[in-house]
């Protein structure tokens, strides 16, 4: 157990639809990262937050959004979803990501479903 | 453009023989990488992070070395619980993490 949560574990919607999947990170850590991983692309980076601020960004749709709360915790929204988003979203947490360095520690995932 | 290839991408082996998996990276500036083990549907599970040339480190039967162009993950007598995807992922200078593919190890007893 990494001490990251992830919720919800699974998640089916339909196309159009949005949904908010939520990311506790591990006590102390103050970054935050979401990935995507589908079974032709890998896993991919989205986007990071350090400390409730944007840190950087990766291949991440204009229709998603993500944001960290002051209490660290963080939510992955997508929106106008398409069969293709169906995939593995993981969150990950470091103690600091500010020297981009850290050991990332992955949670268990949320597997999005979009029929 | 930056970019981690790993090799081979599966990689089948008999209980006690060992092997090693490679992981080469050409980016712009790195800061750490880093080796995962991931089990079928579930999270990537640290193993080892690398910072300089030269360094080395070990966990139980697994060594990760590394080189300023590759890296490689050594499986010292595998056990069939050793069978997962091993990732092989890169911090760069722009502070953007790249996985690599993976490489599928199968470990027959």
């Amino acid at each position: 157990d990494s001490g990251v949560t992830q919720t919800p574990k699974h998640l089916i919607t339909a196309t159009g639809q949005r949904v908010t999947l939520r990311c506790s990170p591990r006590s102390g850590d103050l970054s935050v990262y979401w990935y995507q991983q589908s079974l032709d692309q890998g896993l991919q980076f989205l986007i990071q937050y350090y400390n409730g601020e944007e840190r950087a960004k990766g291949n991440i749709l204009e229709r998603f959004s993500a944001q960290q709360f002051p209490d660290l915790h963080s939510e992955l929204n997508l929106s106008s979803l398409e069969l293709g988003d169906s995939a593995l979203y993981f969150c990950a947490s470091s103690v600091d990501g500010a020297s981009g360095a850290d050991t990332q520690y992955f949670g268990p995932g949320t597997r999005l479903t979009v029929l | 453009e930056d970019q981690v290839t790993q090799s081979p991408e599966a990689l089948r082996l008999q209980e006690g023989e060992s092997s090693s998996l490679n992981c080469s990276y050409t980016v712009s500036g790195l800061r750490g990488l880093f080796w995962y083990r991931q089990d079928p549907g579930k999270g990537p599970e640290f193993l080892f992070t690398l910072y300089s040339a030269g360094e080395e480190k070990e966990k139980e039967r697994l060594k990760a070395t590394l080189t300023k162009k590759e890296s490689f993950l050594h499986i010292t007598a595998p056990k069939p619980e050793d069978s997962a995807t091993y990732l092989c992922a890169v911090n760069t200078g722009g502070f953007k993490t790249i996985f690599g593919a993976g490489t599928r190890l199968f470990v027959k007893a």
